[in-house]
């Protein structure tokens, strides 16, 4: 379902390092995943995407795991670069092509 | 490729009229677009479904008759905000999809301030 919060838990890392954010979710008939990074004032930007068949997907700089059996998705940025600062969100749906749930989303802040 | 635009990007108006703000897929026909609304520091919440011909689909606690949406080609979706207030603040942000396609394409949204 939708997810709503006050305020966005917040990711710091230092730049060059990996950064790893974690979402989970509640649809077991989820089907299709993907992530978003969305910059402020910006809509949001597609990064990486994964079906619910895999268990790993791997973009460039970016990996994305999911674990069915705890509803479990994350992102993996290797060598995390100032210009990776922003607020990501995961979303999934039933469907490729259906609506899309988001999930509360972090942001994240590097640090030079 | 999938490029998705919105216009106003940006919309003051006082309260009690209308705003009309487009989503145009730039590239390619959008048989769906999806319609959210986002408060400072929140996630994107889906307001309706829009199907190119067809009526919208809203979502539960979104009045159909003060969010107005109209698909009338497969490149093209407006939402118009009637009878705006000032609660009706916040930043809208359509997004495109084709028919059997993975991805949906998010336009670059359009900040609304009712005054």
């Amino acid at each position: 379902g939708e997810s709503v919060g006050l305020h966005l838990p917040t990711l710091s890392v230092q730049e060059g390092d990996n950064s790893i954010i974690n979402c989970a979710y509640s649809n077991s008939a989820s089907d299709y995943f993907i992530w978003y990074k969305q910059e402020s004032g910006k809509g949001p930007q597609f990064i990486i995407d994964i079906r619910s068949n895999m268990d790993k997907r791997q973009g460039q700089r970016v990996t994305v795991l999911l674990n069915k059996t705890v509803k479990h998705l994350s992102l993996q940025i290797a060598a995390t670069q100032p210009g990776d600062s922003a607020v990501y969100f995961c979303a999934e749906t039933e469907a490729a092509g259906n609506k899309l749930t988001f999930g509360g989303g972090t942001r994240v802040l590097v640090k030079p | 490729g999938a490029v998705v635009s919105q216009h106003p990007s940006r919309v003051i108006c006082k309260s009690g009229t209308s705003v009309k703000i487009e989503c145009r897929s730039l590239d390619f026909q959008a048989t769906t677009m999806f319609w959210y609304r986002q408060f400072p520091k929140q996630s994107l919440m889906l307001m309706a479904t829009s199907n190119e011909g067809s009526k919208a689909t809203y979502e539960q606690g979104v009045e159909k008759d003060k969010f107005l949406i109209n698909h009338a080609s497969l490149t093209l979706s407006t939402l118009t905000v009637t009878s705006a207030h000032p609660e009706d603040s916040s930043f809208y942000i359509c997004s495109a999809g084709t028919s059997g396609k993975d991805t949906q394409y998010f336009g670059p949204g359009t900040r609304l301030t009712v005054l």
